[in-house]
């Protein structure tokens, strides 16, 4: 069974801080996804990564930056929190030997004050 | 571009009931085609996708997805629903078969009242 997690389960940030979401998978999937959770907006993606050291924008990269330093991590990082990026985030792994299925963590529940 | 469209954001059904949830997609080449399900606090697990051949594929827990190119539409199905089957459903497009960019519905949430 594909496994990742992330950390942490829930933030509370404040506007302007900097804030870091971290995602581990140990399935050995190549690629990596970073996407919110808004109502009405089903999931859009932010940024992703095709292995370690790289990384890509997605439809909804402003405000964010990616750090993917080893296979089995990546990063999301808000440099400067506002209000608009609370939401709930979901990191994926897949590809390789995952093929095309995405798999998914838990989430993580931030609130930027 | 490519979208995809779920036109119920909500659904009831009683226990016992059959269910069916509707998808239409847009995209002008082949389409990779996936639902999602979204249990409560949880992320989204793979409940059954579609690349070619039958139009009818089969998922996990009875649930299975038809196929239909006239009419752009993937529609998902189960004969008979649980009430572990609340949850939210993701209907999922993806334009290469890698799955690299997947671009989702807004997903309908399914109501199992016993």
């Amino acid at each position: 069974e594909a496994a990742v997690t992330q950390s942490p389960r829930n933030k509370v940030a404040v506007t302007g801080g900097k804030v870091t979401l971290s995602c581990n998978q140990t399935n050995n999937h190549n690629n990596m996804y970073w996407y919110r959770q808004d109502t009405g907006h089903g999931l859009r993606l932010i940024h992703y990564s095709y292995g370690a050291g790289s990384t890509e924008k997605g439809d909804i990269p402003d405000g964010y930056k990616a750090s993917r330093p080893s296979q089995e991590n990546f990063s999301l990082i808000l440099e400067l929190a506002t209000p608009s990026q609370t939401s709930v985030y979901f990191c994926a792994s897949g590809g390789g030997t995952g093929g095309n299925t995405q798999y998914f963590g838990p989430g993580t529940r931030l609130l930027v004050l | 571009a490519q979208s995809v469209t779920q036109p119920d954001a909500r659904v009831t059904v009683s226990e016992g009931a059959s269910l069916q949830l509707r998808c239409k997609y847009s995209y002008s080449g082949t389409p990779y085609l996936f639902w999602y399900v979204q249990y409560p606090r949880q992320g989204l697990q793979l409940l059954l996708k579609y690349y070619s051949g039958d139009p009818v594929v089969q998922g996990v827990n009875g649930f299975e997805a038809e196929f239909s190119k006239s009419n752009s539409s993937f529609h998902l199905r189960k004969a008979s629903v649980h009430w572990s089957d609340s949850a939210v459903y993701f209907c999922v497009l993806s334009f290469n078969s890698a799955g690299n960019k997947l671009t989702f519905g807004i997903g309908t949430r399914v109501l199992v009242r016993p």
